[in-house]
């Protein structure tokens, strides 16, 4: 089945330590998202990439930084300049349509990272 | 002004009930609008999207839009338990963004 896949699904960091999300997807989408949820608050964009080898900064996007080395995959890494990352981290893709913005996104399942 | 504002609820109804969720948005040059159910502790999930003023159904989901009154609505007929969750109201903007709104917490009780 076609999809998204998030991992690890919880995950905890170590002060000072950098740590990686991945996301996959097999939907042969050319953009790819991620998002960042807190409690109570509504999705917030770190980083988005329309092609392979190429990303844009979204809202938010200190203390993070990503790759985008293949077409399926977009992994995160949340650094440890980033000093409040607890929170629910969402991965989503897109097709590139004429009317560019006028695509859905599709979610993975999340990673939850905590501190330790 | 936030650009896309929903009421954050909870919204509660009873089940058969018909279950009405608003949203107002301020970028006028918005031209996609979707509307995502998001469960407790999981991902959203695309249920509806809008493009064109007038009124949008799929099956128990009638999703609305006008663009001069920068107003879109969902409402769900028919209202379930597991229909509890909370919806989101998002935008599409330039570059594929979306633009998300808070979100409305919705209660079906039986």
């Amino acid at each position: 089945d076609g999809g998204i896949t998030q991992s690890p699904k919880y995950l905890f960091r170590k002060e000072g330590q950098n740590v990686t999300l991945s996301c996959e997807q097999n939907l042969n989408h050319d953009a790819m998202y991620w998002y960042r949820q807190d409690p109570g608050q509504g999705l917030r964009l770190i980083y988005y990439s329309q092609i392979v080898n190429d990303f844009q900064k979204g809202d938010i996007a200190e203390g993070y930084s990503v790759s985008r080395e293949k077409k399926e995959s977009f992994p995160l890494t949340v650094t440890s300049a980033q000093k409040n990352p607890t929170a629910f981290y969402l991965c989503a893709s897109s097709i590139i349509g004429q009317q560019y913005s006028n695509q859905p996104q599709h979610f993975g399942d999340g990673t939850r990272l905590s501190i330790l | 002004q936030k650009e896309v504002e929903q009421n954050s609820g909870p919204l509660s109804v009873p089940e058969g009930a018909i279950a009405s969720l608003n949203c107002t948005y301020s970028d006028r040059g918005s031209q996609s609008f979707f509307w995502y159910r998001q469960y407790s502790g999981k991902s959203p999930e695309l249920i509806m999207f809008i493009y064109s003023n007038g009124d949008k159904e799929d099956g128990r989901f009638t999703a609305q839009l006008n663009k001069a009154s920068q107003y879109v609505s969902l409402l769900i007929r028919d209202s379930q338990p597991s229909d509890s969750a909370t919806y989101l109201c998002v935008l599409g903007t330039s570059y594929g963004k979306l633009t998300f709104g808070q979100g409305t917490i919705l209660t079906v009780h039986p």
